[in-house]
C-alpha cells in the first residue's frame, strides 16, 4: 500500500526566504505524486504533479518540486517567500497499486510567512 | 465555467438530525469523492464513487451515507450514527485516470450542536 509523510506540521520562513516543504513516500510501484495548496476555508487547489516526465516539475506560483526515487521524496520548494504564500500544503500519492483510483492525502503542513 | 459545487458553505445542525451536503461538478468526471478534514489530521476519505450507481467506503464511512444516481451528482448524508460530525467537508471528483488531479469543490462547514 502507497503511503505519504509530511515532516512538519508547521513551518515558518521570513519573506523572502527559501521555502521548502517536505514530503516523503512509499509505494511499491512508481507514483504518481501531487501538491496541493489549501487557504483557509476553501478547497484544494493543484499547485504541480510529477507523473514520470521531467524530476523537476515547475508548478503555480513560483514553486516547484523535485522526485527523487532514491530518497523516496518529493519536497515542495519556493525560492523567495511572499506573504501570500502563507496556507496550509499537502503531498498527496494516487494509489496505482489497489487497482481504485483513490488518492493519498498527507497530514498537511501549514506555512506560515513573517514579516 | 467547468468545477464543483458545494452547498451550501456553512450548515448548522440540532444533534440527532441526519443532513445531506450536496456535490455537483459539471467536468465529466467519472470518480468523486468526499473527504472529511479535522484540524492537524489531514483529509480522511469517507466515500468514494468510481461510476454512477456504484461506490465504495473510505476509511471513515460509519454515521455517513451517499447515493451515485447522475453523473453529476455525489450527495453526502450524515446520519444522526455519526458521533462527531462537526467538521469541514471537501468534495472532489476526477478522471478515471491515475495521473491526472483530483478537482476540489470550496467545502461545506458543518456545525452540529
Amino acid at each position: 500500500a502507497q503511503s505519504v509523510t509530511q515532516l512538519g506540521s508547521h513551518v515558518s520562513v521570513s519573506e523572502g526566504a527559501l521555502v521548502l516543504l517536505r514530503c516523503n513516500y512509499s509505494s511499491s510501484v512508481p507514483p504518481y505524486l501531487f501538491w496541493y495548496v489549501q487557504y483557509p476555508n476553501q478547497g484544494l487547489q493543484l499547485l504541480l504533479k510529477y507523473t514520470s516526465a521531467a524530476t523537476l516539475v515547475k508548478g503555480i506560483n513560483g514553486f516547484e518540486a523535485e522526485f527523487k526515487k532514491s530518497e523516496t521524496s518529493f519536497h515542495l520548494t519556493k525560492p523567495s517567500a511572499h506573504m501570500s504564500d502563507a496556507a496550509e500544503y499537502f503531498c498527496a500519492v494516487s494509489d496505482r497499486g489497489s487497482g481504485t483510483y483513490k488518492y493519498i492525502f498527507g497530514t498537511g503542513t501549514r506555512l506560515k510567512v513573517l514579516a | 465555467d467547468g468545477g464543483i459545487t458545494q452547498s451550501p458553505k456553512y450548515l448548522f445542525r440540532k444533534e440527532g438530525q441526519n443532513v445531506t451536503l450536496s456535490c455537483e461538478q459539471n467536468l465529466n468526471h467519472d470518480a468523486m469523492y468526499w473527504y472529511r478534514q479535522d484540524p492537524g489530521q489531514g483529509l480522511r476519505l469517507i466515500y468514494y464513487s468510481q461510476i454512477v450507481n456504484d461506490f465504495q467506503k473510505g476509511d471513515i464511512a460509519e454515521g455517513y451515507s451517499v447515493s451515485r444516481e447522475k453523473k453529476e451528482s455525489f450527495p453526502l448524508t450524515v446520519t444522526s450514527a455519526q458521533k462527531n460530525p462537526t467538521a469541514f467537508y471537501l468534495c472532489a471528483s476526477s478522471p478515471r485516470d491515475r495521473g491526472l488531479e483530483q478537482y476540489f469543490g470550496p467545502g461545506t462547514r458543518l456545525t452540529v450542536t
